[in-house]
């Protein structure tokens, strides 16, 4: 049973690099969301699918992208990654937006 | 005004007390309205949807206001095991698509 996948559960990248954080549901969800949580801050809604093939910017988009190709995945890409992109970041699915999410565990991402 | 504010906390209460947290939101429309429970660092995890009569899932009790746009949790008998953050979520409508907002939380601990 397991829900919402997350990988890698830890990462440190030097500025300037790029890579993608995995997140994969086994749960026939059509809304997959991916949100940065940082101290002080709560969390916040970087990008969201509503099914394949759709997706659309949340509240702090700049600096990322996602696709989504299949119902199951939705991979976020840092394109040069920033100090400031070091976070806590969380995927998170649902049958709708307007029911309850199901988090993954989270990727904590360190950009030196 | 933020679109969803919760009581900044810290709240320390002893074993067997009984506690609240407000959740005021901005936005008449919301739709949707839901408490998250998180460990320290964990994901979060849904503890209860909120409904407009109100509903109970044993020491737990939330409740929706939409005259005074705000919901509430309380949480009777409190346990050591409730030691966490809480937080609020709301949903509400922004032309097709509805967004998930999420207040800072609200940190518990309980004190043998």
């Amino acid at each position: 049973n397991a829900g919402v996948t997350q990988t890698p559960k830890f990462q440190v990248l030097k500025t300037g690099q790029s890579m993608t954080l995995q997140c994969a549901q086994d749960m026939n969800h059509e809304y997959m969301s991916w949100y940065r949580q940082d101290p002080g801050m709560g969390l916040r809604l970087i990008h969201y699918s509503v099914g394949a093939g759709i997706t659309d910017q949340g509240e702090v988009p700049n600096g990322y992208n996602v696709s989504r190709s299949t119902t199951e995945d939705f991979p976020l890409r840092l394109l040069s990654a920033a100090p400031s992109q070091t976070s806590v970041y969380f995927c998170a699915s649902s049958y709708s937006q307007r029911e309850p999410q199901h988090f993954g565990d989270g990727t904590r991402l360190s950009i030196l | 005004r933020k679109e969803v504010e919760q009581d900044p906390g810290p709240f320390n209460v002893p074993e067997g007390a009984t506690v609240a947290f407000n959740c005021t939101y901005s936005n008449s429309a919301s739709q949707s309205f839901f408490w998250y429970r998180q460990d320290c660092r964990k994901e979060p995890k849904l503890l209860m949807s909120v409904y407009s009569s109100g509903n109970e899932d044993g020491r737990f009790t939330a409740q929706l206001n939409r005259a005074s746009q705000y919901i509430s949790l309380l949480i009777r008998d409190s346990k050591l095991s409730d030691s966490a953050t809480y937080l609020c979520a709301v949903t509400r409508s922004g032309g097709s698509n509805y967004k998930l907002t999420f207040g800072k939380g609200t940190l518990l601990t309980v004190n043998p």
